[in-house]
């Protein structure tokens, strides 16, 4: 089974800095995908960056971008220039992708999260 | 562009009460899925439905049911609540591998 481990509880940056949040994860498969969600207070869960495994380039999202490191199964977020607005919990996911009956999906795994308070 | 819609918001039970969760995508996705959200522990998969017609079991099955009752809709039952089951519910979907989830916007259940 896949593990996901974010080691930093919480967080916090002065706005207009850059912070890095850390995501590790244990797997045999070779092919998946991973991802980093917002969760802010409003609970809704939204979709931050997007990564193929099989992509050795980083992911970017205007302020978003990944250090995605195959082989020591590394995969953090930097956020650039940091807004009050990016206050929020930050959860990293694994997705191991599955074929049954001509149907593709995947499931996700997420890690414990982290609480990023961004300070005026 | 109503996405995921997930019903209701927030509910209070009582011990050995029952209650469905219901969800509806919009979407045309295949897969569908139940999560809880509990603190310290991220979310965890309930069930989850590949495609129409089909369930399976995820991580934390014991004490809910599912049913896929067509393509927009999966909802989740809790036959006789326990207070472990209080908790933060999240239905997703998604179109196939590979894709992000889209999420509902949760239900905060409390059973006392």
């Amino acid at each position: 089974a896949q593990t996901v481990t974010q080691s930093q509880p919480e967080m916090s940056v002065q706005e207009a800095e850059t912070v890095t949040l850390s995501c590790t994860y244990d797997t045999s498969e070779n092919n998946y995908y991973l991802f980093w969600y917002k969760q802010p207070p409003s609970r809704q869960m939204i979709l931050v960056i997007r990564q193929e495994a099989y992509k050795q380039q980083n992911a970017t999202e205007n302020r978003f971008s990944v250090n995605f490191q195959k082989a020591a199964k590394s995969f953090s977020l930097k956020i650039s220039d940091s807004q009050l607005g990016d206050t929020a919990m930050y959860f990293c996911a694994f997705m191991k992708s599955f074929n049954a009956g001509g149907t593709s999906y995947g499931k996700l795994t997420f890690g414990q999260g982290t609480i990023l308070t961004v300070h005026p | 562009n109503a996405g995921v819609t997930q019903t209701p918001k927030f509910q209070v039970l009582k011990t050995g009460q029952s209650m469905t969760l219901q969800c509806a995508q919009d979407m045309n996705h295949n897969s569908m899925y139940w999560y809880r959200q509990d603190p310290g522990m991220g979310l965890r998969l309930i069930y989850y439905s590949a495609s129409e017609g089909t369930t399976d079991k995820g991580e934390v099955p014991n004490g809910y049911n599912v049913s896929r009752l067509n393509k927009r809709e999966f909802s989740l039952r809790l036959e006789s609540a326990a207070p472990s089951q209080t908790s933060v519910y999240f239905c997703a979907s998604n179109l196939r591998r590979g894709y992000g989830y889209t999420f509902g916007s949760g239900t905060r259940l409390t059973v006392v």
